[in-house]
């Protein structure tokens, strides 16, 4: 069984400044880990994932988070937000090998201030 | 990347009354379809999994004669609601697999909005 826990519901960055969103799973066996985005009555797209190799993984927007294995975490990070970065977004985590199902975090809104 | 479509984006029924709603996968076949609750500023909820030509997979405490999936093509899945209550209003989302593409990967579609009156 697998489980994602997301700290912080609601956070608030100045635009320009470092965004972090926080994100610490649980895995009986090596996970799969992926960050998601939704902006309102959206579906959500694919930010970043980690499946295997490199630890530090790049995505879109210019969006990177890094697994670490010892801390447990998956934190998502972007060195300066804009405006359009505001949204909901989730983690979520999956068991590797083979189709497995994907867990979803609760989610963090990022509210990004001019 | 690959997209997924849903129809409709917004309905509105009355109580009592069966809405369908229809996830499309339209540059690849998938074989496996997910979808997905999600209530006001909560995470999305795993209802069921959508197999092509097989019976779908629920997960615990899903009604499955109160949603009915099916799953006919490998392009195509529909979920049911049947006599809808106010309850059930929601935004529903699903998402299908890519078998090209990296395992676990899904590809969601846009949502649809069920208000039920």
């Amino acid at each position: 069984a697998q489980s994602v826990t997301q700290l912080g519901s609601h956070v608030s960055v100045s635009e320009g400044a470092l965004v972090l969103l926080r994100c610490n799973y649980s895995s009986s066996v090596p996970p799969y880990l992926f960050w998601y985005v939704q902006y309102p009555n959206q579906g959500l797209q694919l930010l970043l994932k980690y499946t295997t190799g490199a630890t530090l993984v790049k995505g879109i927007n210019g969006f990177e988070a890094e697994f670490k294995k010892s801390e447990t975490s998956f934190h998502l990070t972007k060195p300066s937000a804009h405006m359009s970065d505001a949204a909901e977004y989730f983690c979520a985590v999956s068991l590797s090998g083979g189709y497995q199902k994907v867990t979803f975090g609760t989610g963090t809104k990022l509210q990004v201030i001019p | 990347g690959a997209v997924v479509s849903q129809h409709p984006s917004r309905v509105i029924c009355k109580s009592g009354t069966s809405v369908k709603i229809e996830c499309r996968s339209l540059d690849f076949q998938a074989t496996t379809m997910f979808w997905y609750r999600q209530f006001p500023k909560q995470s999305l909820m795993l209802m069921a999994t959508s197999n092509e030509g097989s019976k779908a997979t629920y997960e615990q405490g899903v009604e499955k004669d109160k949603f009915l999936i099916n799953h006919a093509s490998l392009t195509l899945s529909t979920l049911t609601v049947t006599s809808a209550h106010p309850e059930d209003s929601s935004f529903y989302i699903c998402s299908a697999r890519d078998p090209r593409g990296s395992v676990n990967e899904q590809f969601f579609g846009p949502g649809t909005r069920l208000t039920v009156l």
